[in-house]
């Protein structure tokens, strides 16, 4: 089944404590992203990868880290988690599709995780 | 500043009727523009892709509509269902360096 995993579904942590959240999609998307989702805010970009090694900050990359070492992963790393962090996380993939104009591809969203700190 | 703006907010029909979502985006340049669903709490869903070409898209009885000129898309939905009751998003896309999404309509369909 094609699908986008996330890993964990729910954490709640501490500030200052380093925390990975995974991101695997079986389907050989070169595109993938996380956004965040905020009440009242809608859904915003934190970054992005156009294929493997290659990454890009979305509208809010503060606080966060990515790493795009294999074309199925796109592990986002918070090194010291604050409270303004917490928030429902999303990662999806698409297909590139040609040049740099923008994907007219389905993009796939994973089911979402949720992180409070505190 | 880049913006999507969706009408109505919120929005409650009975079962069976027909209703349609608003889109207002000042994004440019323009790249595509999606409606996306989205149950509570889980990711969402793609309903309808249109690029600028393109100015309508249908999707069972989901049915996309896009001026580019005027920089507005509709989303009409026909005989409405139980299950359509959810957020209904709009994303404006520059390119990959830019996505805007608009903060939704959350539709309730009621029996």
């Amino acid at each position: 089944e094609a699908q986008v995993t996330q890993n964990p579904r729910y954490l709640i942590t501490v500030t200052g404590k380093k925390l990975t959240v995974t991101c695997s999609q079986n389907m050989n998307h070169e595109y993938m992203s996380w956004y965040r989702q905020d009440p009242g805010l809608g859904l915003r970009q934190i970054y992005y990868s156009m294929n493997v090694e290659v990454t890009d900050k979305g509208d809010v990359p503060e606080g966060y880290k990515v790493s795009r070492k294999e074309k199925r992963n796109f592990p986002l790393i918070l090194e010291s988690p604050s409270p303004n962090q917490t928030s429902l996380y999303f990662c999806a993939s698409s297909y590139k599709g040609p040049g740099t104009s923008g994907s007219s591809y389905e993009q796939y969203f994973g089911p979402g995780t949720r992180l409070t700190v505190t | 500043k880049n913006q999507v703006e969706q009408s109505p907010q919120s929005l409650i029909i009975l079962e069976g009727k027909n209703c349609t979502l608003q889109c207002n985006y000042t994004v440019s340049p323009f790249s595509n523009l999606r409606w996306y669903k989205q149950d509570t709490g889980r990711g969402p869903v793609s309903l309808t892709i249109m690029t600028f070409s393109e100015n309508t898209k249908s999707n069972g009885r989901y049915t996309a509509t896009l001026d580019a000129d005027t920089k507005q898309s509709s989303l009409h939905i026909t005989a409405s269902q139980l299950s359509d009751s959810a957020s209904y998003i709009c994303v404006v896309s520059e390119g990959y360096q830019k996505v805007t999404f608009g903060t939704g309509t959350k539709l309730q369909v009621i029996p």
